[in-house]
């Protein structure tokens, strides 16, 4: 059974840092990673995904990598601005259409 | 745009009462999928339809009914719900098809915040 893991579950920057986010999961038999922001009562918002077969994709200020083999994905974040501050959620998908997200971890951007 | 609808963005039921929330999506993916979410959670995956196939998840209680009627909409039915079933209720559609722009991404909707008294 997929579980994904990310760490840490709560990180406060000031404005203008450059941030490292942090996901783990444990089958590294995964079609895809899909990295996720969810502000308060809201719905998800898609940022980036990558397949299986890339290391990396970027937009904009955001920069995903994965490392398959060590069931690792990083989600960087570029100079840190007070709207970055939302809940990062990843999750690891098959290609059967299954998805297993981690708790997320919540960014304060402080101005 | 393109997106995913679901209505209504609050529900609010009595206990054992039947609800049902809705879901659409103009996308045309052949892909869709409820989960619930609560507070400070990852969302949990309920059950998904692949085309017209049904795909539950083993854990989800048989309270929880699914219905897609057509590509377009999907719903979901919680028979009797109970204090431990108000949640957010998340709609996600995604495209398997392999000449899309990023097969299997999945896109959600706002989400139902479900109270039950």
């Amino acid at each position: 059974k997929q579980e994904v893991t990310q760490i840490p579950a709560a990180l406060s920057v000031p404005e203008g840092e450059n941030l490292v986010l942090n996901c783990s999961f444990t089958d590294s038999a995964i079609y895809n990673l899909q990295w996720f922001r969810q502000d308060p009562g809201k719905g998800l918002t898609s940022l980036l995904l990558i397949q299986s077969s890339q290391r990396e994709q970027t937009s904009g200020r955001l920069n995903a990598s994965l490392d398959k083999s060590s069931g690792r994905s990083t989600l960087y974040i570029a100079a840190s601005q007070p709207g970055d501050s939302a809940t990062y959620l990843c999750a690891a998908n098959t290609n059967a259409g299954k998805s297993t997200f981690g708790d997320g971890t919540t960014l304060t951007v402080k101005p | 745009d393109a997106m995913v609808i679901q209505n209504p963005r609050y529900q609010v039921t009595q206990f054992g009462k039947p609800v049902t929330l809705s879901c659409s999506q103009t996308l045309n993916h052949n892909v869709m999928y409820w989960y619930q979410q609560k507070s400070s959670q990852a969302p949990k995956l309920l059950f998904h339809y692949y085309d017209k196939d049904f795909n539950n998840e083993a854990d989800t209680p048989d309270n929880f009914q699914s219905r897609r009627p057509n590509t377009s909409f999907c719903f979901l039915d919680i028979r009797s719900p109970g204090l431990g079933d108000a949640a957010m209720y998340l709609c996600a559609t995604s495209s398997t098809y392999l000449g899309d722009r990023a097969p299997n991404e999945q896109f959600f909707g706002p989400g139902t915040r479900l109270t039950v008294l």
